[in-house]
């Protein structure tokens, strides 16, 4: 599969742990995104990287960081985790880090805090 | 504030019928507003974009900055439209990394 692919699919997890969802963006693309979707928020973005640099941060809470490797996978690590840590959170890849570059995304990590 | 919004959850139509999925939106300064959407077990997925002005599977948008919409619309829907659809925006020109997206209309198509 070329496509962005995430692992774990499904992570369960207790109240104050660490956990880091991982991303490979599809071959060629540079710019990587994650995303946050939850029931009450919608989807949000949290953060972009473009070959390896930061490019764009939103709502991101500071107990969540990112990193973009040399290989241009991702990796998005939550600690401290909450209840309403809970969501499915998404990753995207592009070409490039423009608008009329499409993002393409990938299947998701559903993460349960419990 | 930097808002989308799609006022309906759900919206149920009859296969052949006119459908029309709402995006409002609240920016600040010049918006360049996308559609993407979500069939079942499937990934999220671009639909179309108001820059291309372009249909995609019979589906057309069209920006009105006037009344800040940005409304989906097909003449005739078919069963295979069902799916979740949300509108998203950033800034025109800018980098994409900031999409903000609204909370998604489920369309159902029925027989």
């Amino acid at each position: 599969d070329s496509g962005v692919t995430q692992t774990p699919k499904h992570l369960i997890t207790a109240t104050g742990q660490r956990v880091t969802l991982r991303c490979s963006p599809r071959s060629g693309d540079l710019s990587v995104y994650w995303y946050q979707q939850s029931l009450d928020q919608g989807l949000q973005f949290l953060i972009q990287y473009y070959n390896g640099e930061e490019r764009a941060k939103g709502n991101i809470l500071e107990r969540f960081s990112a990193q973009q490797f040399p290989d241009l996978h991702s990796e998005l690590n939550l600690s401290s985790l909450e209840l309403g840590d809970s969501a499915l959170y998404f990753c995207a890849s592009s070409v490039g880090d423009r608008t009329y570059n499409e993002q393409f995304f990938g299947p998701g990590t559903r993460l349960t805090v419990l | 504030a930097q808002r989308v919004t799609q006022p309906e959850k759900l919206l149920s139509v009859f296969k052949g019928a006119p459908v029309e999925l709402k995006c409002n939106y609240s920016y600040s300064g010049s918006p360049e507003l996308f559609w993407y959407v979500q069939y079942s077990r499937q990934r999220l997925q671009l639909l179309l974009r108001h820059i291309s002005r372009e249909s995609i599977k019979g589906f057309t948008a069209d920006l009105n900055k006037g009344e800040t919409s940005f409304h989906l619309k097909k003449p005739f829907a078919q069963e295979e439209d069902s799916a979740m659809y949300y509108c998203a925006l950033t800034r025109y020109g800018g980098s994409q990394g900031n999409l903000i997206f609204g909370k998604g209309t489920k369309l159902s198509v029925k027989p």
